[in-house]
C-alpha cells in the first residue's frame, strides 16, 4: 500500500484551462510538498504546506489535515506548465512520494 | 547565490563496481538529503545528513551509504552495484534538519551495465 496516492496519473489540458491535481496520504505528517519535474530530471519545490492554503502566481495549493488530502491547482494553464507534479509528505523521519501526475498543456 | 551542485551528472558503471556521488549544498545550508528516482519505484528517500551526522535513513540496503563533511558537502556511495541501482540520484539542501524547505540539485544519472 502506498502512503501517498496521486490522481490523475496523466492529464492533458488545453491552454487556459483550470487544472487540479489531487494527493491523498495515509500517515501522520509534519509537512507536505508539491514538486515539479521537467523532462531532463530537475526538480523544483513549488510549495511546502502544513495547513491551509498557499498561492504563488497561477499556482494554488491547499491541504486538509483532517481529511489527509491536498490539491494543487493551476489557473490559466500554459504549455510551459507541462511537467510531472509530485506530492511528497514528511512523516516522522521519513519522506514518502506519490507516483506523480504527468501534465501536458496543449497550445 | 549558487544552487545545489551534483557531480558527476552522468556515469556508467558495471555490476559489482562501486560509485561515489557528490552534492554541494547552497552556501549556508547545513542539511543534505538524498533520493533515488527510478521509472518503476518513483522517488524514494535514501538518507538525510545534518552537521555531519546521519539523521534519517530510508529503506535501502547497507550497500547505500553516505557522509557529510564539515563544509556541509555530502557524498553518497553505492557498493557492489546491481543493475537495479540504475537511477537518477538527487540531493536536496535545506538550511536546517527537518528538510521542510528543499532545493534540489540537477541529479546524477547512474547507469549500471
Amino acid at each position: 500500500k502506498n502512503e501517498v496516492e496521486q490522481s490523475p496519473q496523466n492529464l492533458t489540458a488545453q491552454e487556459g484551462e483550470f487544472i487540479t491535481i489531487n494527493c491523498s496520504y495515509s500517515v501522520g505528517i509534519s509537512a507536505l510538498h508539491w514538486l515539479q519535474q521537467h523532462p531532463g530530471g530537475g526538480i523544483v519545490s513549488l510549495f511546502m504546506l502544513s495547513s491551509g492554503k498557499k498561492k504563488h502566481g497561477r499556482l494554488i495549493a491547499t491541504i486538509n489535515i483532517q481529511e489527509k488530502h491536498s490539491s494543487l491547482h493551476i489557473t490559466a494553464s500554459h504549455p510551459r506548465d507541462s511537467a510531472v507534479y509530485i506530492c511528497a509528505v514528511r512523516a516522522g523521519n521519513q519522506f514518502y512520494f506519490g507516483t506523480g501526475t504527468s501534465l501536458t498543456v496543449i497550445p | 547565490k549558487a544552487g545545489v551542485t551534483q557531480t558527476p551528472r552522468y556515469l556508467i558503471k558495471t555490476r559489482g563496481q562501486q560509485v561515489t556521488l557528490s552534492c554541494s549544498p547552497i552556501s549556508g545550508h547545513r542539511s543534505v538529503s538524498w533520493y533515488q528516482q527510478t521509472p518503476g519505484q518513483g522517488l524514494q528517500f535514501l538518507f538525510e545528513y545534518f552537521s555531519e551526522t546521519q539523521r534519517n535513513k530510508g529503506n535501502f540496503p547497507g550497500r547505500f551509504s553516505g557522509r557529510q563533511f564539515s563544509n556541509s558537502r555530502s557524498e553518497m556511495n553505492v557498493s557492489t552495484l546491481e543493475l537495479g541501482d540504475s537511477a537518477l540520484y538527487l540531493c536536496a539542501s535545506s538550511p536546517m534538519a527537518g528538510a521542510n524547505v528543499l532545493t534540489f540539485g540537477a541529479g546524477s544519472r547512474l547507469t549500471v551495465l
